[in-house]
Parts: C-alpha cells; sequence; structure tokens
C-alpha cells in the first residue's frame, strides 16, 4: 500500500512569489492534516480537513495560505504571496476515521520550502 | 498555552538503554503519541500511550503517568540505524471525532556511537 506522498519534494522561491504544494494521502483515509515546522522550532499544526471539509484551521498563520481538498482525496497547500518567515519543512498527515480511540497519523516525507 | 517539553539532544551506545523524557502541560489530554524521525524522512509511529502505564512493542517501551504529566519513550539494545529524532505529541481534542491534531514537543535528537 503506497504512503502518503508530497510534491515538491524540495522548492525554493524567491519572496513575492506563488508555491502550491501538494498532498496525497493514503487511499481511503479522510482525515488529512498539514503541518510545518521552520527551523530549530517543532512541528506545528496548520488544519485539518475531514473528507473535503475544514474540520480545523485554526493554526493557519495567516490568509496568504489557502488550502483546499477539492473531491476528498488530495489536498493542496497555496501559499501567495510567499514570505521569507514561511522558510521551513511542510507535512502532510492522514489517518482514518475512527469514533472513539486515537489512530495514529501517517505522515510524508514533507516538501523543502525555501523562499529567498 | 500548550506546553510540551524534551531533551534537544542525546547520545548513546550501540546496545546501551536510553530513555528520552517528555513532560507536557497542556489543557486537556487524550493520548500521547511517540514518532520516530530519520533525517528528510516521514515521521513514522512508534507507540500511542492514552492509560497510565507500560506498553512495549520489542526493543522500544514508551510509559505514561497522566497524573504526572509525563511520557518517556525506552530505546533497548541500541543500534546504529536507532539515530534519529523522537517526537512526543500529544491529542488534545474530543477522543470522539473524527480526527485530532497533534500538539508536538521539539524532538529529541538521539546519536548512536559505536
Amino acid at each position: 500500500e503506497a504512503g502518503v506522498t508530497q510534491f515538491p519534494s524540495h522548492s525554493v522561491i524567491e519572496k513575492g512569489q506563488t508555491v502550491t504544494l501538494r498532498c496525497d494521502p493514503i487511499s481511503g483515509h479522510d482525515n488529512l492534516y498539514w503541518y510545518r515546522r521552520v527551523m530549530g522550532k517543532e512541528i506545528k499544526f496548520l488544519l485539518h480537513f475531514v473528507k473535503e471539509s475544514k474540520q480545523d484551521e485554526s493554526g493557519m498563520p495567516n490568509n496568504r495560505f489557502l488550502a483546499e481538498r477539492t473531491g476528498g482525496t488530495y489536498s493542496t497547500l497555496k501559499v501567495q504571496p510567499a514570505e521569507l518567515e514561511d522558510s521551513g519543512v511542510y507535512f502532510c498527515a492522514s489517518s482514518p476515521i475512527r469514533r472513539g480511540g486515537q489512530d495514529e497519523q501517517f505522515f510524508g516525507p514533507g516538501t523543502r520550502l525555501t523562499v529567498l | 498555552g500548550q506546553n510540551i517539553d524534551q531533551p534537544t539532544e542525546m547520545t548513546a551506545t550501540e546496545g546501551a538503554i536510553v530513555q528520552i523524557n517528555c513532560t507536557y502541560q497542556t489543557s486537556g489530554f487524550n493520548g500521547l503519541f511517540w514518532y520516530q524521525q530519520h533525517a528528510g524522512e516521514a515521521p513514522t509511529f512508534l507507540s500511542y500511550n492514552v492509560l497510565d502505564g507500560l506498553e512495549e512493542k520489542g526493543r522500544f517501551s514508551s510509559f505514561l503517568s497522566r497524573s504526572k504529566g509525563y511520557s518517556y519513550l525506552l530505546l533497548k539494545e541500541l543500534q546504529m540505524k536507532d539515530s534519529a529524532s523522537y517526537l512526543c505529541a500529544v491529542i488534545l481534542g474530543n477522543i470522539k471525532a473524527a480526527g485530532n491534531k497533534l500538539t508536538f514537543g521539539g524532538g529529541t535528537r538521539v546519536l548512536v556511537k559505536p
């Protein structure tokens, strides 16, 4: 079974440009999460989809970040316009829906974004 | 705010035992995960504790004390391939929800020396 995949693995852009990150979750996983790790800091939550609906977007830094999950399959995270402080590693994770108890989240390898 | 603390770095010798501590001060608690992350790779699941006590899985064990806000990950018979970062993460939300975000500590980088 394929794991969570993310594209691209690396992206280097200039301040002010736009970048779109893509995440393909494990097939059948309705939960999809975006996280970010900036240099020297802990991994921080950005937002959570259940199927195509945004369940929790409390971690989104500002309105330059737009996440979508049309059709409830893959997700994209667009940063427009990018700023220097957006540099970091963006992780995507997915898990099945389970009522009661907690399922592990399966992480992708991340997209390393560098804004110059 | 939520506070999850773990040591930044630990060094141990191949074949030895290392214990990585994680303390948390959070509003609400519904379980604690440990993940392993090799450089440049995806974090991978190691363990989940929601009740007090010790969970053992081969060379790895994880312990939780909810009253003390404390967990540890124990790595036995260390191998070179165990050199990685170990991430402690807490679930805070409603356990009956469809899914819940993870709140992470800063991670502990473990270096295993021959």
